[in-house]
């Protein structure tokens, strides 16, 4: 079974600082995406990964970037939380880029004070 | 700009009844429409569609596509408590397949 891992479950930060949320995947996926879920707006895409270094911009890019220096690790960055960052984040995998089918981890619930 | 839109938001129903959740996508370069099932932690898999007309099956859930509509529908028969959840429907796109454009899902609850 494909297993994707999100390592914080649950983080409370405060304005300003600065978030790492980092996702591991097993099974040799090429596509990693970050995801957040917002009640009454849905998943949102944020970034997406097809290679080892490679990131294109979701549709809501702005206040985050990613890092993809291994081809099972991503991480999605907060420079400087702000409170409308507060959100569930949600990472996920797919196989290739022919592939839809998309895994998601366990989720992490950042709220920022 | 890509939109999908899925309707009811939410339904309660009781166990036994058959419930039909309904999907509709205006995607540019669309390939595929799937199916996700969320309790209270990841959404995980259910269906994916890619021709229209032919129903995937999967026990008491089924789903099909109309590409001609534009639209999907996901079919529960003899819902059981354990089906409450929120139902997402996502499309992928030929750009890169597992870029998914997300509705804002239907919240089922079945009740005893």
């Amino acid at each position: 079974d494909v297993k994707v891992t999100q390592s914080s479950r649950y983080l409370v930060k405060r304005t300003g600082e600065k978030v790492f949320l980092e996702c591991v995947q097993d099974m040799d996926h090429e596509n990693m995406f970050w995801y957040r879920q917002d009640p009454g707006l849905g998943l949102r895409l944020i970034y997406f990964s097809y290679d080892v270094k490679m990131k294109e911009k979701g549709d809501i890019p702005e206040g985050y970037s990613v890092s993809r220096e291994k081809k099972e690790r991503f991480s999605l960055i907060l420079e400087s939380a702000s409170t409308n960052q507060t959100s569930m984040y949600l990472c996920a995998s797919s196989l290739s880029f022919y592939t839809g089918e998309l895994f998601f981890g366990e989720g992490s619930r950042l709220t920022v004070l | 700009e890509d939109k999908v839109v899925q309707s009811p938001l939410s339904l309660v129903v009781h166990e036994g009844d058959t419930v039909t959740l309904n999907c509709s996508y205006e995607v540019t370069n669309f390939r595929s429409l799937l199916w996700y099932k969320q309790e209270k932690k990841a959404p995980t898999f259910l269906f994916m569609l890619t021709s229209s007309g032919i129903e995937k099956k999967s026990g008491r859930l089924s789903s099909i596509l109309d590409k001609k509509e534009l639209s999907s529908i996901l079919n529960i028969t003899a819902t059981q408590t354990g089906d409450s959840a929120i139902y997402l429907c996502a499309a992928a796109l030929n750009t890169n397949a597992g870029k998914s454009t997300f509705g804002d899902g239907t919240t089922l609850t079945v009740k005893p």
